[in-house]
Formats: C-alpha cells, structure tokens, sequence
C-alpha cells in the first residue's frame, strides 16, 4: 500500500508569482487535506476536499484554491505568492472523515 | 489566538524512563484529540487519539490522558526507547472527525541514552 506522496519535495518562486503543488492520496483515501506549516509552528489548516468538493476551510485568502481529482489525487495552487508563502506544505489524506489523517512528506516553498 | 499550545518546546528524557508531554487547549467545542511524531523531513505521522467522551486511550507504549475540566492532555510513553525522539504535536477538532485539525506548535523529545 503506497503512502501520501506529494510534488515536488521543494520549490523556489518569485513573489507574485503563482504555483501548483500536487498530491498523490493513499490508496482507499478519499478525503484529503492540505496544511501550512511555517517554521517553528504547527501545520495550519488551509482546506479539505472529500470526494471532490470542498469539506471545510481554514483561515487562508481565496488565492489559496484546490482541487480533487475523481482518482483522488489532490493540488494546491496558490496565486500572486508573497514572502509570507514560504514554509512547509503538507498533504494529508484520510479513508473517512472520522479516521485519522496519513501525512506525506511536505513541499517546501521558498518565495523570493 | 493559540487554541492548542504545547508550553515545552523541548524536552529530553533518560532511555527506558518515562516521557510526558503535555498539551492545553482553550476552546471547549474541541472533542477529538490527537497525538502526531514528526520526523525530520518527513511528514507527521499519527500516534494516538482519544475522544472527549473517554478520559484515557492506551496503544502500546503509548498512553493518553485526557482532563476536560482542566482542557488539559498528556501523552505518556513508556518506557522511552532512542527511536522516539522527534517533534510531538497534539491536534484537536470538533465533531469527532478530522476535518480543520488545529495543531500546537510541538515538543521536541530528545532521549538520551
């Protein structure tokens, strides 16, 4: 059984620029999550998506957007970067909504 | 506004003793509580959950306490073995599901041999 596998594993932009991190889901997981984790804090929710809509959303402007794919993989896009864009994402994916999240292992963005 | 905070960012612990980390969570709407290891350059990965309607959770080595009137919990590991050390991160929701997991900013145990 593969685990949460994300891409790429690291990635430097340009402030304004826009970017698309990707999410392959486990195997069997239909929800997944998508989480920020700056330096030195804890991830923070940005949103989740279960069965292709939208389960919930966190406290990130509209730039922040998703999707879900019917295979269940997963992106991220974020539009017009700033410097406060740099940390840690991490895609988390789940079999059901009361099961606990599988992580994989981050992208890391870089905004300069 | 930090509803979930770790007051130890670190902490280091004698091989085969006991580690207890602890977490504090400020609103009251919290029902499912979870316990994530983090490695370096990996991602979290789950430990241990308990819901609000028990007050202990044993798995292996690993023991959770929750005290609702102090919105307090606590991970034990019993005994502390090398392989644990790592940053701990307790999560908490609403609902009884995973949705909107709300993270503190971690414990680093060091276990010293």
């Amino acid at each position: 059984e593969t685990g949460v596998t994300q891409s790429p594993t690291h990635l430097i932009k340009t402030r304004g620029q826009q970017v698309t991190l990707r999410c392959s889901s486990q195997s069997g997981h239909n929800t997944v999550s998508w989480y920020q984790q700056a330096l030195g804090q804890g991830p923070q929710f940005i949103f989740q998506y279960y069965r292709e809509e939208e389960n919930g959303r966190g406290n990130f402007p509209p730039r922040f957007s998703g999707l879900q794919f019917p295979n269940y993989s997963s992106e991220l896009n974020v539009n017009a970067l700033e410097l406060d864009d740099s940390a840690l994402y991490l895609c988390a994916s789940s079999r059901f909504l009361n099961s606990p999240l599988h992580f994989g292992n981050g992208t890391r963005l870089t905004v300069t | 506004d930090q509803q979930v905070k770790q007051n130890s960012p670190s902490l280091s612990v004698q091989e085969g003793r006991i580690s207890i980390l602890n977490c504090d969570y400020t609103n009251s709407m919290f029902d499912y509580f979870l316990w994530y290891k983090k490695y370096p350059a990996e991602g979290p990965t789950f430990l241990i959950s308990i819901s609000s309607i028990k007050d202990k959770n044993e798995d292996g080595r690993f023991t959770v306490f929750l005290n609702k009137s102090a919105k307090h919990l606590s991970l034990h590991i019993v005994p502390s073995q090398p392989g644990d050390s790592a940053v701990y991160f307790c999560a908490a929701s609403m609902n009884f599901g995973n949705e909107k997991l709300t993270f503190g900013t971690g414990t680093r145990l060091t276990i010293i041999p």
